[in-house]
């Protein structure tokens, strides 16, 4: 079956230590996307990548980054800058943009605690 | 600013009809999705809108007038399964960029 497939599903980071979710889509899907839920807040973007090799900053790229070297795996690594990082991570993917119904495809989460 | 308004929670009794209405303003449109997000799980795409008018799909249909910036989605014969998160959400200009409202916390109660 196609679909997304994030991992871990909970996941603990201890002070200064960076950690990485993985992202794995196999529907042949151009697009791909990170954002943070918070409770009671919408889902915020965090990057974006249109193709392999290029992405681009969301709302709240600050203590994030990301690679696209395969179509199929977008990971992103939360940083020790990002001073709030508990939140629950859903990453996305969609046929290409540029308009058009293309719905995302989300996966099932990581959700992300501070020890 | 970019802005999406819904209401925070919403309570309907099973086998009634529900409505959960959303405002935007956004710097371009491309549409309007909206998904379904039960408790700790991925949200699941439900409709799209891009012209106005309304869009049914079984049980589940949404309305989207451009020129107020307004849509909604109205779900019949309510079942407690339906109990969920609903989320509106424009995609700007561009295609690539998809805004989300904060969701509306639906009850169905027997």
């Amino acid at each position: 079956d196609g679909g997304i497939t994030q991992s871990p599903k909970y996941l603990f980071r201890k002070e200064g230590q960076n950690v990485t979710l993985s992202c794995e889509q196999n529907l042949n899907h151009d697009a791909m996307y990170w954002y943070r839920q918070d409770p009671g807040q919408g889902l915020r973007l965090i990057y974006y990548s249109q193709i392999v090799n290029d992405f681009q900053k969301g709302d709240i790229a600050e203590g994030y980054s990301v690679s696209r070297e395969k179509k199929e795996s977008f990971p992103l690594t939360v940083t020790s800058a990002q001073k709030n990082p508990t939140a629950f991570y859903l990453c996305a993917s969609s046929h290409g943009g540029g308009g058009g119904n293309q719905p995302q495809h989300f996966g099932d989460g990581t959700r992300l605690s501070i020890l | 600013g970019q802005n999406i308004d819904q209401p925070t929670e919403m309570t309907a009794t099973e086998g009634a009809i529900v409505q959960i209405n959303c405002t935007y303003q956004t710097s371009g449109f491309n549409g309007l999705f909206w998904y379904q997000q039960h408790a700790g799980e991925a949200p699941t795409f439900l409709s799209y809108n891009v012209l106005d008018g309304l869009e049914e799909k079984g049980r589940f249909s949404s309305f989207l007038s451009r020129s107020k910036g307004y849509s909604y989605l109205l779900l019949k014969e309510l079942q407690m399964k339906d109990s969920a998160s609903y989320l509106c959400a424009v995609l700007s200009s561009g295609g690539f960029k998809t805004i989300f409202g904060a969701g509306t916390r639906l009850f169905v109660k027997a």
